[in-house]
């Protein structure tokens, strides 16, 4: 039962434009919510994060919005650049039990 | 502050064989995690360990296991390697305060 799911698995955007990455989660008792982005070759790099009693958390191009009632984040990025492309992580825990994490979408900016 | 680091970087071991990876956390990160990456399927957690102990556990066979050390230092071990077992090996290290996980560059394991 995957509890985080990201269905798109690639996602196309011209530089300049705003990329959407979403996210659905099934546990409603998950309580906060990361996002990662991977390079080919590289770990995962932290990006943003929010807690489950925030609905936005802003960080310079980089917004995440939760909606509690909806199980549904999503990863804004405004504006998008090629140094964006790579593939992105939605990642959600509850109290101290280990991130789960969705199986990624790939961004592709194209310039 | 120096980030995780994970030794060696890329592994080629025949089946039935067995293997051990390294991780080194950020200083004064006492948590690690271990991840296992396969094409299409995200990030699978193998376990954790906090202070030595393992804290959680994946649901994996008991041939994959770990170990921390007094230094933090943590090794996570494969036995009898199956062709399944080929994947990108992760592991993150965390702060006691605060979710983010810090994540080293992964040993990519390739058993033939």
């Amino acid at each position: 039962d995957q509890q985080v799911k990201q269905n798109s698995p690639s996602l196309s955007v011209q530089e300049g434009r705003i990329s959407i990455l979403n996210c659905d989660y099934t546990n409603s008792m998950f309580d906060y919510f990361l996002w990662y982005k991977k390079y080919p070759a590289e770990g995962p790099t932290f990006l943003i994060s929010i807690s489950s009693i925030k609905d936005k958390n802003e960080d310079g191009r980089f917004t995440v919005f939760l909606n509690k009632s909806a199980k549904h984040l999503s990863l804004h990025i405004v504006p998008s650049q090629p140094g964006d492309s790579a593939v992105y992580f939605c990642a959600a825990r509850r109290g101290n039990t280990p991130l789960v994490f969705g199986k990624g979408t790939r961004l592709s900016v194209i310039a | 502050k120096a980030g995780v680091t994970q030794t060696p970087r890329y592994l080629i071991k025949t089946r039935g064989q067995q293997v051990t990876l390294s991780c080194s956390p950020i200083s004064g990160h006492r948590s690690v995690s271990w991840y296992q990456q396969t094409p299409g399927q995200g990030l699978q957690f193998l376990f954790e360990y906090f202070s030595e102990t393992q804290r959680n556990k994946g649901n994996f066979p008991g041939r994959f296991s770990g170990r921390q050390f007094s230094n933090s230092r943590s090794e996570m071990n494969v036995s009898t390697l199956e062709l399944g077992d080929s994947a990108l090996y992760l592991c993150a290290s965390k702060a006691l305060q605060g979710y983010e996980q810090y994540f080293g560059p992964g040993t990519r394991l390739t058993v033939t």
